[in-house]
């Protein structure tokens, strides 16, 4: 089945640690993001991508990293730099074209925790 | 630049009971407007969407109208059952254009609880 592949589901990090997120999708989508998820916030966009070797900054990119090297995989890397890193993470992609009817399709998320 | 504003939650309801989520956004253009649904634990999927005013969408008994006039796509349902119970969010995408950094633009959440 296709789909979009977090990992780790729940991840423990102590401060100064970095962290990197895995995000894998079989969908053949072309652009993916990363949002961040925190109560009462809704959903902030970290970094986006619509093309291999290309990505930009979202709403709240510091102290976040990514690369995106291959069309399936979008890893973010949650540096020392971010000072609020606790929260939910969520990956999400779409297909090229697919602008107007907006769909994304998301992974189940990764939550990170600061100890 | 563009935003979405949705009602305050949490909202609690008795099974069977009358649903109405509110949900105002600010655009420069024409945007499309999505409601996604996440359940406990899980990620977001899209629930419905409509994509030009006066577009209705609609899905397992969900429904909401592209209002131009208003700047408003309000979820509703007629009858919630339990299974409802999760966090809506009302979106919308901005930009024309592939180049011009598509993507979609999230309100802060609405929870839903559904009580037997």
């Amino acid at each position: 089945d296709g789909g979009i592949t977090q990992s780790p589901k729940y991840l423990f990090r102590k401060e100064g640690q970095n962290v990197t997120l895995s995000c894998e999708q079989n969908l053949n989508h072309d652009a993916m993001y990363w949002y961040r998820q925190d109560p009462g916030q809704g959903l902030r966009l970290i970094y986006y991508s619509q093309i291999v070797n290309d990505f930009q900054k979202g709403d709240i990119a510091e102290g976040y990293s990514v690369s995106r090297e291959k069309k399936e995989s979008f890893p973010l890397t949650v540096t020392s730099a971010q000072k609020n890193p606790t929260a939910f993470y969520l990956c999400a992609s779409r297909r090229r074209g697919a602008l107007n009817t907006g769909e994304l399709f998301f992974g189940e998320g990764s939550r990170l925790t600061v100890l | 630049g563009n935003s979405v504003t949705q009602m305050e939650g949490p909202v609690t309801l008795s099974e069977e009971a009358f649903l109405t989520i509110n949900c105002t956004y600010t655009a420069t253009g024409y945007p499309s407007l999505f409601w996604y649904v996440q359940y406990p634990g899980e990620g977001l999927q899209l629930l419905l969407k409509a994509t030009k005013a006066d577009d209705k969408g609609s899905n397992k008994g969900f429904e909401a109208t592209y209002r131009k006039e208003t700047t408003s796509f309000h979820l509703e349902k007629g009858s919630v059952q339990v299974s409802d119970s999760a966090v809506y969010f009302c979106a919308l995408s901005e930009g024309g254009e592939e180049t011009s950094g598509s993507r979609l633009t999230f309100g802060e959440g609405t929870q839903l609880t559904v009580n037997p």
